[in-house]
């Protein structure tokens, strides 16, 4: 597509429930990213993948978040056993490859996760 | 930890008048870039500006860099209701060419 679609756009799970959302980046990007956004906050790193080279992982927050990416394309994250204070708005972005990070980034819409 | 912080937090401006915003970083970087959010949503990339650039302009936007005072600046021109939206500015998380660390944000509104 022409740009990166996340879905779902928006997901109420109760507590202690796992969740997925997933995106789906822009063709030819290898370099995709996940942020969180709480509510009148900033962005928060959570996880970057570039190509086939290990993910870096060095934002997540607990163990019970966990991310990966098929075939270099689609990606999936995963919480598991959800807390309200992961609502937040998940959202995923992809550029080209890294060259100096001198590329800007593409966003998706974002997944709104509420917790109750 | 936090790389930007955007200033002011917040600014309210009538249409047709210019609107700032400041970004000021602390580490070293290769480039910043500027980006709007509407209704908390996906973010749009406004403009990048390389660490060798001292200004860049895109339609009505002006960005300005100052890598010896480690600040940037965003001008509008000729602001429009449609330009209300958060701006952040982010840059290139210390130690790594890729992880884009990002503001608070400037929530803009321009008045009709």
């Amino acid at each position: 597509g022409a740009g990166v679609s996340q879905s779902p756009s928006n997901k109420v799970t109760e507590k202690g429930k796992d969740v997925e959302l997933r995106c789906d980046p822009i063709s030819g990007h290898t370099a995709l990213y996940w942020y969180r956004q709480s509510l009148g906050q900033g962005l928060e790193f959570l996880i970057y993948f570039q190509g086939n080279s290990a993910p870096d992982k060095s934002g997540l927050p607990s163990d019970r978040f966990s991310a990966e990416r098929t075939g270099g394309s689609v990606s999936t994250l995963t919480i598991q056993r959800t807390q309200q204070e992961d609502s937040a708005v998940y959202l995923c972005a992809s550029s080209l490859a890294r060259d100096r990070g001198n590329y800007g980034y593409t966003f998706g819409s974002g997944t709104r996760l509420t917790v109750v | 930890s936090q790389q930007g912080e955007e200033d002011p937090q917040a600014l309210s401006i009538q249409e047709g008048e210019n609107a700032t915003m400041n970004c000021s970083y602390k580490t070293s970087i290769n480039n910043l870039q500027w980006y709007r959010q509407n209704s908390g949503r996906g973010l749009v990339h406004l403009i990048l500006i390389r660490s060798n650039e001292r200004e860049k302009h895109s339609g009505r936007l002006r960005v300005t860099l100052d890598t010896s005072k480690k600040s940037s600046s965003l001008l509008i021109t000729a602001s429009r209701a449609a330009d209300t939206a958060s701006y952040f500015c982010a840059t290139p998380q210390g130690g790594s060419n890729y992880k884009l660390t990002f503001g608070k944000g400037t929530l803009l509104t321009v008045n009709p």
